[in-house]
């Protein structure tokens, strides 16, 4: 079964610092890959995806991800992050079957220092 | 004017009580969902309707029942409530399966 692991649970970076947060993904053929950004109190809202093509995918907000099939590994990374990055993120991954249902992984709390 | 909409923003209601959510999209999309994120944040999809057709339908307790009216509409209907259904809902929509799905702002519910 498709799954999605995001190993950090929280993160604290200070502001202007470089962010990667992991994600690591189970599944059998190419995956359709995406990041949401979930604001406090707030629905969620999609960043990047991956479909095919250029295994480096950009995003709003500054964000880019790589696809690495040998690794299974779909990292978001953003080269300075401002304290409005404060939020939670989620790595997700289509499900098979093309009925559009997404897996989430657990996500990640990013944490900004002044 | 907001994509996907939900209301209310918060319920709060008691055990054994039957309550409904709405959602509305106004991006033309003919697919929508209901997703369920838990105390611990973590997101799962109950249900998912392509023109008014039940498409995904999880392991969720009948107390739940989608209602599709038309393509712009899927509410969430939930008889007896239980403590374990306190949670945020999310509907979003997308055109068609393979779309990009929009999320709505959530709703809040707690069951007391």
């Amino acid at each position: 079964a498709q799954s999605v692991t995001q190993p950090d649970i929280h993160i604290t970076v200070s502001e202007g610092a470089s962010l990667e947060l992991r994600c690591n993904y189970s599944y059998g053929a190419t995956p359709y890959l995406f990041w949401y950004v979930q604001s406090p109190g707030q629905g969620l809202q999609l960043l990047l995806k991956y479909f095919s093509g250029d295994t480096l995918v950009q995003g709003i907000k500054g964000f880019e991800a790589e696809f690495k099939r040998s690794q299974s590994s779909f990292n978001l990374r953003k080269p300075s992050v401002h304290w409005s990055d404060a939020a939670e993120y989620f790595c997700a991954v289509w499900g098979s079957g093309n009925t559009g249902k997404l897996i989430f992984g657990q996500g990640t709390t990013l944490q900004v220092k002044p | 004017d907001t994509a996907v909409s939900q209301t209310p923003k918060y319920l709060v209601t008691q055990m054994g009580n039957d309550k409904s959510i709405k959602c509305e999209q106004n991006l033309g999309h003919d697919t929508m969902y209901w997703y369920k994120q838990d105390s611990k944040k973590f997101l799962k999809i109950m249900f998912s309707y392509n023109n008014k057709e039940l498409i995904i339908n999880e392991t969720v307790p009948n107390r739940f029942s989608p209602k599709s009216p038309d393509k712009a509409h899927l509410n969430l209907h939930i008889n007896s409530l239980e403590l374990g259904d306190s949670a945020v809902y999310f509907c979003a929509s997308s055109q068609g399966a393979e779309g990009t799905q929009y999320f709505g702002p959530g709703t809040r519910l707690l069951v007391l």
